[in-house]
C-alpha cells in the first residue's frame, strides 16, 4: 500500500530565507516522488519528480528535493523564499505499476516580506 | 496550446439532478484520471483510466461514474448527486500508465450541491 505524510500543514518563512517542506512516504514497490504546486484559485504545476534515477531531483524555480529511502522521506527545499513562492505543495507518491497516486494533504507555505 | 480543458468550471446544483463535468485532453495521453480535494485531505483520486474502454476505480469512486469512449475525453458523471460530493474535482491526463510520467492537472470544477 502507498501512502504520503506531509508534516506540516502549515508553514511560514521571512522572504528570503530557507524553505523546508517536509514528506515522508510509504509504498511497498520502488515509488515515483511528486511534488506539485498549487497557487491560489489554480491548477496543479509540476515542480519536480523522483524516478530512481538521481536521488537530489531539481526542478523549477529553485526547488529541489533529496529522495532518502532510509527514512523514507522526500523534504522539498529552496535556498531562499521568494513572495511568489507562496501556495499550497503537495508530495504524491506513485507505486511503479503507475495505476494509482496519492497524494498528502499539503502545505500551505506563507512567505512574509 | 497543451492542455486539460473542464467544463463547467464552476456549478451549483440540488440533490438528485444528474450531472456531467466534462474532461478533454489535446495532448495525446493513454492515462486520465479524476480527482476531488476537499481542505485538510488533500487529493483523492475518483477514478482513472490506462487507455480507451478502460476504467479502474480509485479510492473513492462511490456515487461517480466514468466512461473512456474516446482517447481525448473522460467525463465524470454523477447520477444523484448528494451534498457530500460538493467539492473542487480535477481531472488530469500522462503519457501512459506509468508510475514516472508527470501529470497535466485542468483548471479545477467547483461542485455544489445543495
Amino acid at each position: 500500500a502507498q501512502s504520503v505524510t506531509q508534516l506540516d500543514s502549515h508553514v511560514s518563512v521571512s522572504e528570503g530565507t530557507p524553505v523546508l517542506l517536509r514528506c515522508n512516504y510509504s509504498s511497498s514497490y520502488s515509488p515515483s516522488l511528486f511534488w506539485y504546486v498549487q497557487h491560489p484559485n489554480k491548477g496543479l504545476q509540476l515542480l519536480l519528480k523522483y524516478t530512481s534515477a538521481a536521488t537530489l531531483v531539481k526542478g523549477i524555480n529553485g526547488f529541489e528535493a533529496e529522495f532518502k529511502k532510509s527514512e523514507t522521506s522526500f523534504h522539498l527545499t529552496k535556498p531562499s523564499a521568494h513572495m511568489s513562492d507562496a501556495a499550497e505543495y503537495f508530495c504524491v507518491v506513485s507505486a511503479n505499476t503507475g495505476n494509482q497516486f496519492y497524494f498528502g494533504t499539503g502545505t500551505s507555505l506563507t512567505v512574509i516580506p | 496550446e497543451a492542455q486539460v480543458t473542464q467544463n463547467p468550471r464552476y456549478l451549483i446544483t440540488v440533490t438528485g439532478k444528474k450531472l456531467t463535468v466534462t474532461c478533454s485532453q489535446n495532448m495525446n495521453h493513454e492515462y486520465m484520471s479524476w480527482y476531488r480535494q476537499d481542505p485538510g485531505l488533500g487529493l483523492r483520486q475518483i477514478y482513472y483510466s490506462m487507455n480507451v474502454e478502460v476504467t479502474d476505480k480509485g479510492d473513492v469512486p462511490e456515487g461517480y461514474k466514468v466512461s473512456r469512449k474516446e482517447k481525448r475525453n473522460f467525463p465524470l458523471i454523477l447520477e444523484s448527486p448528494s451534498p457530500n460530493q460538493t467539492s473542487l474535482y480535477f481531472c488530469a491526463s500522462s503519457l501512459g500508465g506509468y508510475s514516472y510520467n508527470e501529470q497535466f492537472f485542468g483548471p479545477g470544477t467547483r461542485l455544489t450541491v445543495l
